[in-house]
């Protein structure tokens, strides 16, 4: 069936780089998407790549894409304090009617 | 940029009441989509809405019902609340059917008593 994976933890030092890692199973060719959210709030669109594209930057963040071996990752420069948060990765199902979500990578960025 | 609009932000109700979520989307965005995401879970797909006609279906319970109405919001209806149905409710939205991105409002989270 349809699942996406992704590490449930990740703990870094202020100015270090996050590599933060996502396979998924079954795709529709659309975009494939990294979302962020902190405690208590919404899901924010962080950024997305669409399935034809092996890389997209924008600013500090970083997305590859290997469509091969159905691999997203999703890499955070100089992460802050602030980059605290749970990002999820998700994958438009089979049909391509809903996205399927991993279950959230806990990033936790020390001073 | 306008964004996806939901109300209300925080509801509260007891076992076997019922409530409505309200869902606005981006303007000209057509196609509304309902996730519901339980305590330290990960969002799991309800229903969408495509130019006003159910597109698909998840794991939305039988107690749930929804519509998207023809200025393109869309309303959960919820009746016999669990205690199981306190979680967070995001509804989102996009142009197309599933070709475009998905844009989430900040949900409704709804508590059960």
């Amino acid at each position: 069936g349809e699942d996406v994976e992704q590490s449930l933890f990740l703990s870094v030092r202020e100015g270090d780089s996050s590599v933060i890692n996502c396979t998924y199973t079954d795709s529709s060719s659309t975009y494939l998407y990294w979302y962020k959210q902190e405690p208590g709030a919404g899901l924010q669109l962080l950024t997305y790549i669409f399935s034809n594209m092996d890389m997209k930057q924008d600013q500090r963040l970083t997305v590859l894409l290997n469509k091969k071996d159905k691999h997203l990752s999703l890499r955070i420069a100089d992460t802050q304090t602030g980059d605290s948060a749970i990002y999820f990765c998700a994958a438009p199902n089979q049909a391509g009617t809903a996205l399927i979500f991993g279950k959230g990578t806990t990033l936790s960025v020390s001073s | 940029a306008a964004g996806v609009i939901q109300s209300p932000r925080h509801l509260i109700k007891e076992k076997r009441e019922t409530a409505t979520l309200k869902c606005y989307p981006i303007p000209r965005h057509d196609t509304v989509y309902w996730y519901q995401q339980g305590p330290g879970q990960d969002p799991q797909f309800l229903i969408s809405f495509y130019e006003k006609m159910q597109s698909d279906k998840g794991s939305i319970p039988d107690r749930f019902s929804a519509q998207q109405f023809s200025d393109y919001h869309s309303e959960l209806n919820m009746s016999s609340l669990e205690l199981g149905d306190s979680a967070l409710y995001f509804c989102a939205s996009s142009t197309g059917q599933w070709t475009q991105p998905q844009h989430f409002g900040d949900g409704t989270r709804l508590s059960i008593l």
